[in-house]
């Protein structure tokens, strides 16, 4: 199978419960960012994005947490699934550059 | 087509070897780029292509690394005298604007030199 990953940070949580993914970003004048999901053997898929002047956005059971001062971005998924197991990764468009930079990405697994 | 298309899905090419890495992005998306993800690492990013314009190539990281879009269409990633270190998924993504709007990545191309 996959093995994409293996050295990703991982989170475990139990099905049902909230999980909270972190994510850091590096460049101040970033004004978009997305969390993508990446399932073993598939390209990432877009889950949500937020845009720099704002501070929260939410989805279908997911919300994305923007905290400017600090660099922060989260996303929160709620009673999460066993279908939500994957790596997680944020993402930060940098002003005019054409290009999104990558977080290392972070490995969900939830027990059932 | 209904999603972003590569192919293929795997290659294992012998180091020295020539490959190249086909992507068909969604009909009518203007950008289209390139990515790679080596074993544990995020998505690295190696070039982007904007309608007409002279593409973006600064994240290719040799000059063993070409990419070609062709009618504002289809996109082949080159590498030449492949390295055991090019061994890693290449991602290629598409999306409508060239800002402020998520991409739409195809499954990869799971390239391995030996």
């Amino acid at each position: 199978g996959e093995s994409v990953g293996l050295h990703l940070p991982t989170l475990s949580v139990q099905e049902g419960d909230n999980s909270i993914i972190n994510c850091a970003y590096s460049n101040s004048a970033s004004d978009y960012f997305i969390w993508y999901k990446q399932e073993s053997g598939k390209g990432p898929q877009f889950i949500i994005d937020i845009r720099s002047n704002m501070d929260k956005r939410q989805g279908q059971r997911v919300t994305v947490l923007l905290n400017k001062t600090v660099k922060h971005l989260s996303l929160q998924i709620a009673a999460t699934q066993p279908g939500d197991s994957a790596v997680y990764f944020c993402a930060e468009k940098r002003g005019n550059n054409n290009d999104m930079r990558f977080g290392a990405g972070t490995r969900l697994t939830v027990k059932p | 087509g209904a999603g972003v298309s590569q192919s293929p899905s795997n290659k294992v090419t012998e180091k020295g070897k020539d490959v190249e890495l086909r992507c068909d992005p969604i009909s009518g998306h203007t950008a289209l780029y390139w990515y790679r993800q080596s074993l544990g690492q995020g998505l690295e990013f190696l070039i982007y292509f904007q309608g007409n314009s002279a593409p973006d190539k600064s994240g290719l990281p040799s000059d063993r690394f070409s990419a070609e879009r062709t009618g504002g269409s289809v996109s082949t990633l080159t590498i030449q005298r492949t390295q055991q270190e090019d061994s890693a998924v290449y991602l290629c993504a598409s999306s409508l604007l060239g800002q402020n709007y998520g991409y739409t990545f195809g499954s990869g191309t799971r390239l391995t030199v030996v």
